[in-house]
């Protein structure tokens, strides 16, 4: 069946680090690739999708290309800020299974100052 | 403003208890979503509903009930069969031209006693 991995956390990384948090899935089909991001108490937000292979998806600083070869979706960032603190689930959709969608555990990350 | 609202965001109830979870969307779509987000767990769907009077189990469908009277509301009930229902419980609608992206409420963190 469908599912997503991504990668264990917690991460912790200074101010303006490199982000990197990888993503991989299992499709049977042709998915749609999304990161959602979750701040303290609240709900998720979408903060980028792609919606087939070599796409990339971007917002707020934040990159991911759905790379059908590799079946991943990393999320990438080139200088975090403290503000960026927050939990980020990689998800995907699957048209075949009716668009259910299929979460990655979350990833927490911390940026200091 | 259009938007998915939950209420209340904190629910505190005895054992043995059924309690209701709100949600209501105004920007006229379709499908809604319930899910369960358990601490250092992605979500897990609990019910959707694609239309008005009809809804389907999702993977963790027991001890919940859900109706979907309006277009607009998709309430959960959790019943007192549900054994372990302390979780942060979302919310989430597609559009139906987007049926493969969801967007999500703040939550409702439900705590029983």
């Amino acid at each position: 069946g469908d599912s997503v991995t991504q990668m264990e956390g917690p991460v912790t990384l200074s101010e303006e680090a490199f982000l990197t948090i990888n993503c991989t899935y299992t499709a049977t089909g042709y998915p749609s690739l999304f990161w959602y991001v979750q701040y303290p108490g609240e709900g998720l937000q979408l903060l980028l999708k792609a919606t087939k292979a070599d796409d990339k998806g971007s917002n707020k600083g934040f990159e991911a290309t759905y790379r059908k070869e590799t079946t991943s979706f990393h999320l990438e960032k080139g200088s975090v800020q403290v503000s960026d603190s927050a939990v980020y689930f990689c998800a995907l959709s699957d048209r075949r299974t009716g668009n259910q969608f299929y979460f990655g555990t979350g990833t927490s990350l911390t940026v200091i100052p | 403003d259009g938007g998915i609202t939950q209420s209340p965001k904190y629910l505190f109830r005895k054992e043995g208890q059924n309690v209701t979870l709100s949600c209501e969307q105004n920007l006229n779509h379709d499908a809604m979503y319930w899910y369960r987000q358990d601490p250092g767990q992605g979500l897990r769907l609990i019910y959707y509903s694609q239309i008005v009077n009809d809804f389907q189990k999702g993977d963790i469908a027991e001890g919940y009930s859900v109706s979907r009277e309006k277009k607009e509301s998709f309430p959960l009930t959790v019943t007192s069969a549900q054994k372990n229902p302390t979780a942060f419980y979302l919310c989430a609608s597609s559009p139906p031209h987007l049926l493969d992206t969801q967007y999500f409420g703040p939550g409702t963190r439900l705590t029983v006693l």
